[in-house]
């Protein structure tokens, strides 16, 4: 069965980095793209961006350009995001999902576990 | 940005109930449209895709419906493990964007 299993809770102080991990089993890694979806407490998803694990291509969401970094192993399955110089406002549940793409349309199928980034002095 | 705007905010209902979440899209995304349902401490979950497809393994009391700028979730007869919160999703350009979110609560 498709899994999406994520690295756990992190803490960290503003202007820190942080490296959130997702391990994807159940599924051929390189065929599907992954993207990183950010939940703010009490607010609605915001997309961040995905990665094709086939090509390391990219597309971010333009207000985190130039701080947000996403990769993958392919070797290991595994997607990373890295998010730098964290504000405040940067606290959330950052999850990872499999992008079913199809005709044209993308759809999220599969979702990790979520994992909290909570930014504080 | 296509902003995504959902009604009502929040509605209270009845086990059985037929309950309808709408969601307008502030430019037309044809039948670009994705509906999730959360429940608290948990990742969303898909209910349906391209406007008016079921996802696997999802009730058939879940169903979809519109194009262009205006969709709709309906519930047919609400049961209790339907009590969560639903967003719609627009996946007709990047940066893909979320509706802001309806509550259904028991009444």
């Amino acid at each position: 069965q498709v899994q999406l299993v994520q690295s756990g809770v992190e803490v960290q102080r503003p202007g820190a980095s942080v490296k959130v991990s997702c391990k994807a089993s159940g599924y051929t890694f390189a065929s599907y793209t992954i993207t990183w979806v950010r939940q703010a407490p009490g607010q609605g998803p915001e997309w961040m961006g995905w990665i094709s694990p086939d090509n390391g291509n990219t597309d971010l969401a333009q207000n985190l350009q130039g701080r947000v970094t996403m990769t993958t192993d392919t070797s290991a399955s595994t997607a990373y995001m890295e998010l730098r110089s964290l504000r405040s406002d940067d606290t959330a549940v950052y999850y990872c999902a499999r992008s079913m793409l199809d005709g044209g349309t993308s759809r999220f199928d599969y979702w990790g576990q979520g994992t909290l980034v909570t930014v504080s002095s | 940005d296509i902003q995504m705007t959902q009604s009502p905010l929040s509605l209270s209902a009845s086990v059985e109930d037929r309950v309808t979440i709408a969601c307008r899209a502030s430019q037309s995304i044809g039948s670009y449209l994705n509906w999730y349902q959360q429940k608290p401490g948990k990742a969303p979950e898909l209910l349906i895709y391209a406007a008016s497809s079921l996802q696997s393994g999802v009730p058939s009391r879940f169903s979809g419906s519109g194009s262009g700028t205006y969709f709709t979730l309906t519930i047919s007869s609400l049961q209790p493990e339907d009590f969560a919160t639903y967003y719609c999703q627009q996946s007709y350009s990047t940066p893909l964007t979320f509706g802001g979110g309806t509550k259904v609560e028991i009444k």
